[in-house]
């Protein structure tokens, strides 16, 4: 059973640039979420994604999207990069028709830094 | 609104001496409650959680919480810390029969081990 991938591992962009990320979720979920964590800071929740439909999103601006595939693995994209959009994108994936309610399952990050 | 508090910014302990690092949340209805930990350049590794039942919860690493309704608290303990233990520890909570996992977070406790 392989865990949760994500890439690339880091990324520099400029200012108004676009970004996309990359996640593979653990073998079996259906279900990914996407958190932003900022330098010293815990993780805030951007959007999740069920059976490739969007099914919540956090308090985040309309240039942060997201793709779920077919295969379960998703994307996030971010347009017109700020220099505060600098941070840890963590995917996570679960499986909430297995039992084990809730419980998220976490990717290494993308380190993200817009200059 | 919901919230999840970690009281402590960092904490220091001597290797071999125990550990207890405080968490307080604030929900309408007791959620779901996860610790989490990050060290460098990790993705975050689930210890243990929360659903129901037995209040106190073992996880992975000799790791334990216990859950006190009372006191609005989810308290990590560990009987003896090793050096490996250094890293950052983050709660999270989930409210029950939430439709889309949202995890909401503490802003997470540095762990420091002295030799």
């Amino acid at each position: 059973e392989t865990g949760v991938t994500q890439s690339p591992t880091h990324l520099i962009k400029t200012r108004g640039q676009q970004v996309t990320l990359r996640c593979s979720s653990q073998s079996g979920h259906n279900t990914v979420s996407w958190y932003q964590q900022a330098l010293g800071q815990g993780p805030q929740f951007i959007f999740q994604y069920y059976r490739e439909e969007e099914n919540g999103r956090g308090n985040f601006p309309p240039r942060f999207s997201g793709l779920q595939f077919p295969n379960y693995s998703s994307e996030l994209n971010v347009n017109a990069l700020e220099l505060d959009d600098s941070a840890l994108y963590l995917c996570a994936s679960s499986d909430p028709t297995s039992g084990s309610t809730d419980t998220q399952y976490f990717g290494p990050g993308t380190r993200l830094t817009v200059l | 609104a919901q919230s999840v508090t970690q009281p402590d910014i960092h904490i220091t302990v001597s290797e071999g001496a125990s550990l207890e690092l405080r968490c307080n949340y604030s929900y309408g209805a007791t959620p779901y409650l996860f610790w989490y930990v990050q060290s460098p350049g990790q993705g975050l590794q689930l210890l243990l959680k929360y659903f129901s039942g037995d209040t106190l919860v073992q996880g992975i690493k000799g790791f334990e919480a216990e859950f006190k309704r009372s006191q609005s608290s989810f308290n990590l303990r560990k009987p003896s810390v090793h050096w490996s233990d250094a890293a950052e520890y983050f709660c999270a909570a989930d409210g029950p029969g939430d439709s889309n996992y949202q995890l909401i977070w503490g802003a997470g406790t540095k762990l420091i081990i002295k030799p």
